[in-house]
């Protein structure tokens, strides 16, 4: 079946440094999503992803899906104390909305 | 607007019991999902219904049971609960049309116990 994984699990910044998660999956994907959880949260969207190759920015987020739809990353430049959580992506297959989640980066951000 | 609710948010069990995690959205969504979420292991899709009367099987179905009850309610079951049910189990919804977006919108969750 579908496997979506992800690397780092964690990941330790000073404030200011950048940070990059990055996806795989063991199949091709329709498109991809990214996802943030807060402590005690629950995950919340950001983006989706959906042609070969996209690029897209918000603010300080850059967001990435390789050109074989296979793989995708998140790249956090200057990390902030609010930038901490879980990032998780998501993938599905093309024609369905059955979403497989990777197994998320958490982040923490040393001030 | 309510968004995605689910029932209760706490929840003790002991080994051998039986339960039912309740969840509705009010979005008018097709697609919804039941996820758990153990720690350092992301979230794993338990079942997921693409439609109203329709159910599927997801990474980890096994012990547990769903109903698509209307297109508003997707509930699910646990039969005989074992500790390795421990878990907080998030239920999500999605528009599941393809001109609409695909955003998730997840509930607050649900922290089951069982003892």
């Amino acid at each position: 079946g579908q496997q979506v994984m992800q690397i780092p699990q964690y990941q330790h910044v000073q404030e200011g440094e950048d940070f990059t998660t990055y996806c795989n999956s063991s199949t091709t994907l329709s498109n991809i999503q990214w996802y943030k959880q807060r402590p005690g949260g629950h995950p919340v969207f950001l983006i989706q992803l959906v042609k070969s190759g996209e690029v897209k920015k918000q603010k300080r987020l850059t967001f990435q899906f390789g050109e074989a739809k296979k793989n995708s990353s998140l790249h956090i430049t200057a990390t902030q104390t609010t930038d901490v959580g879980t990032y998780f992506c998501a993938g599905s297959t093309s024609g369905t909305y059955k979403y497989i989640f990777g197994t998320g980066t958490r982040l923490k951000v040393l001030a | 607007n309510a968004g995605v609710t689910q029932t209760p948010k706490f929840q003790v069990l002991k080994t051998g019991q039986s339960m039912t995690l309740q969840c509705a959205q009010d979005m008018n969504h097709n697609s919804m999902y039941w996820y758990r979420q153990d720690p350092g292991m992301g979230l794993r899709l338990i079942y997921y219904s693409a439609s109203e009367g329709t159910t599927d099987k997801g990474e980890v179905p096994n012990g547990y049971n769903v109903s698509r009850l209307n297109k508003r309610e997707f509930s699910l079951r646990l039969e005989s609960a074992a500790p390795s049910q421990t878990s907080v189990y998030f239920c999500a919804s999605t528009s599941g049309r393809r001109l609409s977006g695909n955003t998730i919108y997840f509930g607050e969750g649900s922290w089951l116990t069982v003892v």
